[in-house]
């Protein structure tokens, strides 16, 4: 069965670049899309974007201009790239497989990452 | 932008009862395109209700999903111990904010 795993670092310094990368095990990357799905502390969720296998993306409006989501089709892996992080940006990261109705079936154990200096 | 609401925030029951869970969008939505999921404490969501309607693998019988257009339901017929959690509905990229649904 499909299990996904989030890495990457816990504490990312205000200012600088949140970078996660998901792993995908017993499946593969193509049909589906892949979404970042974050939580800030104590609130409900947040949809960052999504990658199709070809490359095509999508993201939320309010992250756009901050967001870059990339996957790697040899590695079996997609990756999130946030830029000029601030304390807002403190949550559990999830990275999860999605369909093209943007339902998530499979979810990853999600990874904290906190922004401070 | 559709934005989502839930009711009632809480909703606090016994194991064995019915409870009913609302959606709202502020226009009308594709069905195909709402899901609901729970979340526990410290876990991931889990996918229950695709489409509306459609369970998701492994999601029980006691859960089903209606409606349409502004509004959609999640219903559990019997709540078993494990089902007390936080329920969230979605469409397209917008969540709800929950329904927590507690003892």
């Amino acid at each position: 069965q499909v299990q996904l795993q989030e890495s990457g670092p816990g504490l990312v310094k205000p200012s600088e670049t949140l970078s996660l990368t998901c792993t995908v095990s017993g499946g593969s990357l193509v049909s589906y899309y892949w979404s970042w799905i974050r939580q800030s502390p104590g609130k409900g969720l947040e949809w960052i974007g999504c990658i199709y296998f070809s490359g095509t993306t999508s993201y939320n409006p309010s992250l756009k201009s901050r967001v870059t989501i990339s996957l790697d089709t040899s590695k079996n892996h997609f990756s999130l790239r946030l830029s000029s992080v601030t304390s807002a940006d403190t949550a559990v990261y999830y990275c999860a497989r999605t369909y093209n109705s943007r339902a998530m079936d499979v979810w990853g154990q999600g990874t904290t990452v906190t922004v401070s200096s | 932008e559709i934005v989502l609401t839930q009711s009632p925030g809480t909703l606090s029951l016994s194991p064995g009862e019915r409870a009913t869970l609302s959606c709202g969008a502020s226009q009308s939505v594709s069905s195909s395109y709402l899901a609901w999921y729970h979340q526990k404490p410290g876990q991931a969501p889990r996918l229950l209700i695709y489409g509306a309607y459609t369970r998701a693998t492994g999601t029980p019988e006691r859960f089903s999903g209606s409606g349409s257009g502004t509004d959609f339901t999640l219903t559990i017929s019997r709540l078993e111990p494990e089902d007390f959690a936080v329920y969230y509905c979605q469409h397209d990229e917008t969540f709800g904010p929950g329904t927590k649904v507690e003892i």
